[in-house]
């Protein structure tokens, strides 16, 4: 069986503050892709991110890194110096490496505060 | 633009009604799908297909129908609408997957349909 859960229904946060959303897989692929999604309150769904499943290397794109682990199932996204502009609801998605159905969590609203 | 386009952005039917939800890319992806997503939910799978004359069942198929006669479009049909298919549309394409140009975009989503239905 594949699942996604982000725990984590919303999160606020002031301006400057780091913040990390959290994500959690359930997958009996060996091989399969991990993904990040913004949705900003203009509704359309904007690609961050896409992982491997054997490529542990943590990445770092400007405020944005995430952080993946096979052994915990977890492929984490922080936000280094919030922006009101990150203000979003954030998906993360599973996808076996051979199929193209993705497996989006439910998830997280982040509330930037000036 | 190359992207996903959908129309309409926004639509109201009565119980009862059908219509069809349209999906075109210029992109030349093989593979194309429809999500819904409502509040809590995430988006989840309705249709989707690996290539022009190609479809099959996601998870939450009933109600919908979908074909897919050439490479750039993909429409989704709702045959007689209910209240409970109230909720927002993503068409997404991308290519087939393991192929070298897949590698770093994932899916492009079009900007979505939110459908009411009374």
């Amino acid at each position: 069986a594949q699942k996604v859960t982000q725990a984590q229904t919303e999160i606020s946060v002031v301006e400057k503050e780091d913040v990390t959303l959290d994500c959690v897989y359930e997958t009996r692929d060996t091989t399969y892709y991990l993904f990040w999604y913004k949705q900003p309150p203009s509704g359309e769904l904007v690609f961050l991110i896409r992982r491997n499943s054997f490529d542990e290397q943590n990445e770092i794109s400007g405020r944005y890194s995430w952080n993946f682990q096979k052994s915990t199932s977890s492929f984490n996204f922080t936000i280094t110096a919030s922006q009101v502009v990150d203000s979003a609801v954030y998906f993360c998605a599973l996808r076996p490496y051979n199929f193209n159905k993705f497996y989006f969590g439910s998830g997280t609203k982040l509330n930037v505060k000036p | 633009n190359a992207g996903v386009t959908q129309t309409p952005k926004f639509q109201v039917l009565k119980t009862g009604q059908s219509m069809t939800l349209q999906c075109a890319q210029d992109m030349n992806h093989e593979y194309m799908s429809w999500y819904r997503q409502d509040p809590g939910m995430g988006l989840r799978l309705i249709h989707y297909s690996v290539g022009a004359g190609i479809t099959d069942q996601g998870e939450v198929p009933n109600g919908y129908n979908v074909s897919r006669s050439t490479t750039e479009d993909f429409p989704l049909r709702l045959l007689s609408a209910a209240p409970s298919q109230t909720s927002v549309y993503f068409c997404a394409s991308s290519y087939l997957p393991g192929s070298r140009t897949e590698a770093s975009y994932g899916y492009t989503f079009g900007s979505g349909t939110r459908l009411t239905v009374v």
